[in-house]
Order: structure tokens, then sequence, then C-alpha cells
């Protein structure tokens, strides 16, 4: 039972265009979602997060939108740089505090020149 | 700052071998987690801790054993590793706070033939 989804294993974009990561869940009760950047050979690093109580959240070229009724939500990167291909990982927590991540299965990014 | 630190990086075992992987954190986070990652999922939870003395089961725990004697280690444990067990596996540790974020260690890519 797969809680969150992202259900592009894969996407391709041209560099300084919008890249657009989605990213979907099933538990109306997680409060709490980040989105990781993930390198081959690296541990995740954390990219930006939003709580249950907002539905956007800025930070940079990165910008997180959470659509409640819809249990979903996205991560637009924009300019898309190549530095910025890797996986990227949505996750959700239920509870206060990260010790119990639920994740997505990933998303390859590639930003072409 | 040397943040979460793995060891070893990588590992070999053959079927039935014990051993342990080796999680630090220098950040004095009370909350540390065990994931580990296959082809094509997602991060999994196999144990957490939310503090000295304290740990739990998260998803996928069968096979894996834990303790946290102090604030800075969280090791984990196969006792007689199994091919299913060939993953790479993430440490990570945070604030007990809402809202906040799970820093991850390098990571070890354990092989089991």
């Amino acid at each position: 039972d797969q809680q969150v989804k992202q259900n592009s294993p894969s996407l391709s974009v041209q560099e300084g265009r919008i890249s657009i990561l989605n990213c979907d869940y099933t538990n109306s009760m997680f409060d709490y979602f980040l989105w990781y950047k993930k390198y081959p050979a690296e541990g995740p690093t954390f990219l930006i997060s939003i709580s249950s109580i907002k539905d956007k959240n800025e930070d940079g070229r990165f910008t997180v939108f959470l659509n409640k009724s819809a249990k979903h939500l996205s991560l637009h990167i924009v300019p898309s740089q190549p530095g910025d291909s890797a996986v990227y990982f949505c996750a959700a927590s239920l509870i206060q505090g990260a010790q119990k991540l639920v994740f997505g299965q990933g998303t390859r990014l590639t930003i072409n020149p | 700052n040397a943040g979460v630190t793995q060891t070893p990086k990588f590992q070999v075992l053959k079927t039935g071998q014990s051993m342990t992987l080796q999680c630090a954190q220098d950040m004095n986070h009370e909350y540390m987690s065990w994931y580990r990652q296959d082809p094509g999922m997602g991060l999994r939870l196999i144990h957490y801790s939310v503090g000295a003395g304290i740990t739990d089961q998260g998803e996928v725990p069968n096979g894996y054993n834990v303790s946290r004697s102090t604030t800075e280690d969280f090791p984990l444990r196969l006792l007689s590793a199994a091919p299913s067990q060939t993953s790479v596996y993430f440490c990570a540790s945070s604030y007990p706070n809402s809202d906040t974020e799970a820093f991850f260690g390098q990571g070890t890519r354990l092989t089991v033939v």
C-alpha cells in the first residue's frame, strides 16, 4: 500500500525552463511534507518543505505547492539548471518530527543544456 | 561539521553472516532512523528511535535489530543476512520538533551473496 506516490519515474527539461515534479498521497492525516534531492552514491539532502496548514512555500528557485483536497503536492524549479539533475523524493510525516517519513518512489530529473 | 556518519560505505556478506551498520551523528539530535532503498522504490523505514533507550519498528523491521544507548549512535544489526537484505541503507537524524527535516548519512551499500 503505497501511501506516497510519484507516478513519473523520470522527467527531462531544458535548461532555463521550469521543472514540475508531482507527488500524490492517500493518507489525509499527513501533517508535513518534504522534498529531498539525491545524487548518485550520496544520501538524500533536504530541499524544501511545507506544513499542511499552508498551500505554498517558496525558497529561491524552489516552490512547493500543496493541494490538500486533491492530496497532491508539486515542486517547481525555475529556472532549471544542470546541477538540478538528480533524483527527487517527496516524503510525508504523520506525526511531529521527521523520524518516521514515508517516501515516494522518486523522480529522476535530467536538465538538458 | 560531520553531520551523520555511516560506516562502512560498502559491504559484501555471505548468507547467514551477521554484521552491524554503524551510524553516528554530532548534531545532538534526539531522533534517529534507519531506512533502506531498493531499485524503483523510495526509502522505507526499518527502525527509529526518539531518544536513548527508546526504539520502535518501522515499515520493514524483520531481520534487523537496533539499540540506542547514547544520543549520538544508532547501530543497525543484521543477525543472519539474507539476499533479500541486499540494499542501500541510510541513517537519518532530526530534532524533535514539528516541521523539521531529517539529515541523512551517505549510505551503506550492502550486498548479500
